[in-house]
């Protein structure tokens, strides 16, 4: 069972505008999300996070809100840079029975347009 | 060193034939993690060692698919009797692992494995 989905596998942003990327996930244990960027041929790149305990979290461009009730969380960047696009993973991870691994949803690829 | 490295960065294989694959983790990070990613997916969860332990084999797809960590810093995963359809990216990530905060995982570039 997919426990993190990532419902939208593409989006295409006018540079300038903002961009957001959305993840619904299943297990009401989960304590921590995290957002990843992936260029090709590159590993996963670390983000930004948010505990379970808020509703939002900010860190320049970038920023995180979390919907506990409806189990969803979303990623905005605003502006958006030719150089934000890139694959965007959401991951989660539920420390008491799952211990440090990251539970990853399957992308979204976006697209910043000049 | 700096970051997580993963050896080789590509390996054709032919079906049947066994294959390792090397992960070196940063060094200090007590915990690491295989991951694997087909075209078009997420990181698909593997396996993670907390030292030279496995706290956590779960993912393996079946016996086929072993991994070790035998000093506590570098893993190898080994595949036995490969098919078509382990075909996909092996990434290696290792963390800090500490409670407190987001378990921040740092991932190496992959290993992109092909079968034929």
């Amino acid at each position: 069972d997919q426990q993190v989905k990532q419902n939208s596998p593409s989006l295409s942003v006018q540079e300038g505008r903002i961009s957001i990327l959305n993840c619904d996930y299943t297990n009401s244990m989960f304590d921590y999300f995290l957002w990843y960027k992936k260029y090709p041929a590159e590993g996963p790149t670390f983000l930004i996070s948010i505990s379970s305990i808020k509703d939002k979290n900010e860190d320049g461009r970038f920023t995180v809100f979390l919907n506990k009730s409806a189990k969803h969380l979303s990623l905005h960047i605003v502006p958006s840079q030719p150089g934000d696009s890139a694959v965007y993973f959401c991951a989660a991870s539920d420390w008491d029975n799952q211990g440090g691994k990251l539970i990853f949803g399957q992308g979204t690829e976006l697209s910043v347009k000049p | 060193g700096a970051g997580v490295s993963q050896t080789p960065s590509n390996k054709v294989t032919e079906k049947g034939k066994y294959v390792e694959l090397r992960c070196d983790p940063i060094s200090g990070h007590t915990a690491l993690y295989w991951y694997r990613q087909s075209l078009g997916q997420g990181p698909e969860f593997l396996i993670y060692f907390q030292g030279t332990g496995a706290a956590d084999d779960s993912g393996l797809p079946n016996d086929r698919f072993f991994a070790v960590r035998p000093e506590g810093s570098v893993s190898t995963l080994k595949i036995q009797r490969t098919e078509r359809g382990d075909s996909a990216v092996y990434l290696c990530a290792s963390s800090l692992n500490e409670l407190s905060g987001a378990n921040v995982l740092t991932f190496g570039a992959g290993s992109r494995l092909t079968v034929l």
